[in-house]
């Protein structure tokens, strides 16, 4: 069965770049959307469509996706980024989230 | 602007159906897929399944043998029963618009549902 694999945490320091990557079988063929959330709060979504963003999300959020890998890039990293972020993926016909990475601003 | 509201019983017993409803208000239930996702305390997402305003359905393989979505366009509604459960299905379940390529853009807030005798 088709599955997504994240590391499970990353850190960065506060105005440095993070990347959590997202690796699938030929997820490159596929669109990747990612999500943050925070404790106690639903999902946002933060990119679709490997690398476009929703209405209201900041530039710093950016995405790109190929081969087995997609990646999301958050440039000047704040401390209000700090979150649990899933990658998703469609597989034919159902959904995958990946198991989620705590980003840690540290 | 979009929300949606899940609403159902807090607590079901083990074995028995669990049943939740999401509401949809400040846009129409019309042209779009709703899914719905679950999340264990301190877990991952999980996705449950999904249906269309035209009552096609597509379901997580996991749980397919078990679950069960309807929608009732009228009252911009539509809903989860998960049979058989045990305390393994006990998580926060989310409602969602799901836009197949433009992935799920509006969530509910969630609702805790506990299975336990």
């Amino acid at each position: 069965s088709f599955e997504l694999t994240q590391p499970p945490s990353v850190s960065v320091s506060p105005g440095q770049t993070a990347t959590i990557t997202c690796s699938g079988h030929k997820l490159g063929n596929k669109y990747a959307s990612w999500y943050q959330q925070k404790p106690g709060q639903s999902p946002v979504l933060v990119i679709f469509q490997d690398t476009k963003r929703p209405s209201g999300i900041p530039e710093r959020f950016s995405g790109s996706n190929s081969g087995n890998t997609a990646s999301l890039t958050i440039s000047g990293t704040q401390a209000m980024d700090e979150a649990d972020y899933y990658c998703q993926s469609w597989d034919s016909t159902f959904w995958v989230f990946g198991g989620g990475t705590k980003l840690t601003v540290l | 602007q979009v929300q949606l509201q899940e609403s159902g019983p807090g607590l079901v017993k083990p074995s028995e159906t669990l049943s939740l409803t999401c509401t949809v208000s400040g846009g129409s239930i019309n042209g779009y897929y709703w899914s719905w996702i679950r999340q264990p305390a301190g877990k991952g997402l999980e996705w449950i399944g999904r249906i269309s305003t035209s009552e096609s359905t597509n379901y997580n393989p996991s749980l397919k043998s078990r679950v069960n979505m309807s929608i009732d366009t009228s009252k911009n509604q539509f809903s989860l029963k998960l049979s058989s459960v045990t305390a393994a299905d006990t998580a926060v379940y989310y409602c969602a618009r799901d836009r197949g390529g433009r992935s799920f853009d509006f969530w509910g807030r969630g609702t805790l549902v506990t299975v336990s005798s």
